[in-house]
């Protein structure tokens, strides 16, 4: 079955260090994978997918078919960065996203 | 830019009323979605549309009911609510293409059942 899965529910780093959410999926197709953020009081937006292979406001993600991940990562993180992240992957002949989670990022100042 | 609109950001409903969240999309998307938004728990499809009139089951349809008469109207409906249907409630909206397809959200409605 496919699966995305977010290990962490809350990650908490310092302004300036790095982070790094994680995010594995199951599915044993081709993978088309997204990141989705969620500001405070604001709405669930795309932030980056895996296609595109572009960095937005900072943030890259790779995709690794062999581990079957796709962490996204920022070298030097910023308040603004606070927020809720999830993880979605499309699947074959499917309108639908599969979601994971969700992780919580606190940026500390 | 796409706009996904929500009727109501709050809403607080009794047990066993029935209740109608509406979402309008402005953007001539094909598919449309209703999710529940739980802590822990991430997004959960309720049901989506690919079409008018047309719907399919997501992973949570129990409790809930769907109708899609134009494009643009995407209506979800508790037939009889109950408190574990407290909940935020986010619509979404896509284009029928290929499968890289960004869903547009709206602002969410936070339900609650009392």
């Amino acid at each position: 079955a496919q699966r995305v899965t977010q290990p962490e529910k809350l990650l908490s780093v310092f302004k300036g260090a790095p982070v790094e959410l994680k995010c594995n999926y199951s599915y044993s197709g081709s993978p088309e994978l997204f990141w989705y953020v969620q500001y405070s009081r604001q709405r669930l937006q795309l932030l980056l997918r895996h296609i595109s292979r572009e960095s937005i406001k900072g943030f890259t993600a790779d995709l690794n078919k062999g581990e079957t991940s796709f962490h996204l990562k920022k070298p030097f993180a910023q308040e603004e960065d606070s927020a809720m992240y999830y993880c979605a992957l499309s699947v074959d002949s499917n309108y639908q996203l599969i979601w994971g989670a969700g992780t919580k990022l606190i940026i500390k100042p | 830019d796409v706009k996904v609109t929500q009727s109501s950001r709050y809403l607080v409903k009794r047990t066993g009323e029935k209740v109608f969240l509406e979402c309008v999309q402005d953007m001539d998307h094909e598919n449309m979605f209703w999710y529940r938004q739980d802590p822990g728990l991430g997004l959960r499809l309720i049901y989506f549309s690919y079409d008018v009139k047309m719907k399919e089951k997501g992973d949570i349809p129990e409790g809930y009911s769907v109708s899609r008469e134009k494009k643009e109207r995407f209506s979800l409906i508790l037939e009889s609510a109950s408190t574990n249907q407290t909940s935020m409630y986010l619509c979404a909206s896509s284009l029928f293409q290929d499968r890289d397809y960004e869903q547009y959200f709206g602002p969410g409605t936070r339900l609650t059942v009392t």
